[in-house]
């Protein structure tokens, strides 16, 4: 089984500011690592994927994120947040030989101006 | 092109009525995906299907809970005699079910908000 922890809840930033959505997890088999976006009342958007190779992924919109497997972590980071980044995120994995995806509990990211 | 639709995006029950959440997926997409978000949680797997297939459903509650995805038509998940704790939003995804694992990227829907009274 695996397991997804998300550390903030919350996360208030001003615009142009740097962000960093941290996540955890837990598996005992090897697994895909994703990064879903929820804009207010829309579905989850894919922002960004691991699957192998290079451990730093990249969006369209200047996100990024590192797969660290001894550390178990892939956290998501901005280097300069907008107005419009403001949205719920979701971290989750994927067993690679399975189809579910297994989510933490999303951290709120609210940009400031 | 249209993206995954779910309809009702709201829906009010009163407790011991029926819930019918329907998923309509992307064009060209064989595989659905349901996944139920309780208050101040996070998203939790229930139950995956293929046209009249049931893959997996260990997600989902033993008692009250049914999906379907039949040859023609949506996919239903369905709750019977709501309870207080059926209150959650419902989300649909779906893929082609092409490639290799994982990079079978899911969709989602909007999702349906219940609530029961």
């Amino acid at each position: 089984a695996q397991s997804v922890t998300q550390l903030d809840s919350q996360v208030p930033v001003f615009e142009e500011a740097p962000v960093e959505l941290r996540c955890n997890y837990s598996s005992s088999v090897s697994v895909y690592l994703f990064w879903y976006v929820q804009y207010p009342n829309q579905g989850l958007q894919l922002l960004l994927k691991y699957l192998s190779g290079s451990t730093l992924v990249e969006s369209i919109n200047g996100f990024e994120a590192e797969f660290n497997k001894s550390q178990t972590s892939f956290h998501l980071r901005k280097p300069s947040v907008h107005i419009s980044d403001t949205a719920e995120y979701f971290c989750a994995v994927q067993e690679t030989s399975g189809s579910r995806l297994t989510f933490g509990e999303g951290t709120q990211l609210t940009v400031n101006p | 092109n249209a993206g995954v639709m779910q309809n009702p995006r709201h829906l009010v029950r009163r407790r011991g009525q029926e819930a019918r959440l329907r998923c309509s997926p992307m064009k060209g997409h064989s595989h659905v995906y349901w996944y139920r978000q309780l208050p101040e949680e996070g998203l939790k797997f229930m139950v995956y299907l293929q046209k009249e297939n049931i893959i997996d459903e260990s997600g989902m509650p033993k008692e009250r809970f049914s999906a379907e995805f039949p040859k023609e038509g949506p996919s239903i998940l369905r709750i019977q005699q709501v309870v207080r704790g059926d209150s959650a939003a419902y989300f649909c995804a779906s893929s082609r079910g092409q490639g290799a694992l994982g990079t079978d990227t899911q969709y989602f829907g909007p999702g349906t908000r219940l609530t029961v009274l």
